[in-house]
């Protein structure tokens, strides 16, 4: 099954440190979208990534988050100095970027707890 | 800019009841609308799709139809299950593969 692959599934972290989360979009996808998820909320869509590209960064905070998608390997969403509040639920989702109004597909998200 | 309204939930029904989640979207262009379910402890799964207006996608007993006339993508069920219980997302797709989803709307039925 080749969806889309996050890791890790959990991740524990502590005030301070940094957390990266690491997505393999789906194969033959070059979009790759991420999300944050508070309990019992809906998506916060938070960047959109082509190979190598940015291509919308405006639901990302300015500070301390930030995400690349290299021409090799998985996205990453970094986030340094991470606080109790980026404690919630981060998604991938990808979707093929050739044809236009096509649906994304999601995996199954980190879920970032911080101490 | 483009957005989707859902009605808020939580919504309780008792097994084998009508289901309706309502969803409006404001849009430029012609969108594509989907509906998601997301189970608890995993992520969104695609539902079913319409991609222009007056279609129906359907999946799994659920349906919902493009209207352009009412800006509406509105998710029905004839006769939902226990294992429906979840939280659906109403969401349009751009021309630039971008997406936009409503705020999800909790659903639980009872037996």
């Amino acid at each position: 099954n080749a969806g889309v692959m996050q890791n890790p599934r959990h991740l524990v972290r502590r005030r301070g440190q940094e957390a990266r989360l690491r997505c393999s979009p789906m194969k033959g996808h070059s979009h790759v979208y991420w999300y944050r998820q508070l309990p019992e909320e809906g998506l916060k869509f938070m960047v959109y990534l082509q190979k190598e590209n940015i291509i919308d960064e405006s639901g990302m905070p300015k500070e301390r988050f930030s995400a690349e998608f290299p021409k090799e390997g998985p996205s990453i969403l970094r986030i340094q100095q991470v606080v109790r509040g980026d404690s919630a639920a981060y998604f991938c989702a990808s979707s093929p970027g050739t044809v236009s109004n096509q649906p994304q597909h999601f995996g199954d998200g980190t879920r970032l707890s911080i101490l | 800019g483009d957005s989707v309204t859902q009605m808020e939930g939580p919504v309780t029904l008792s097994e084998e009841a009508f289901l309706t989640i309502n969803c409006t979207y404001t849009a430029t262009g012609y969108p594509s609308l989907f509906w998601y379910v997301q189970y608890p402890g995993e992520g969104l799964q695609l539902l079913l799709k319409a991609t222009k207006a007056d279609d129906k996608g359907s999946n799994k007993g659920f349906e919902a139809t493009y209207r352009k006339e009412t800006t509406s993508f509105h998710l029905e069920k004839g006769s939902v299950q226990v294992s429906d219980s979840a939280v659906y997302f109403c969401a349009l797709s751009r021309l630039d593969n971008d997406m936009r989803f409503g705020a999800g709307t909790r659903l639980t039925v009872k037996p």
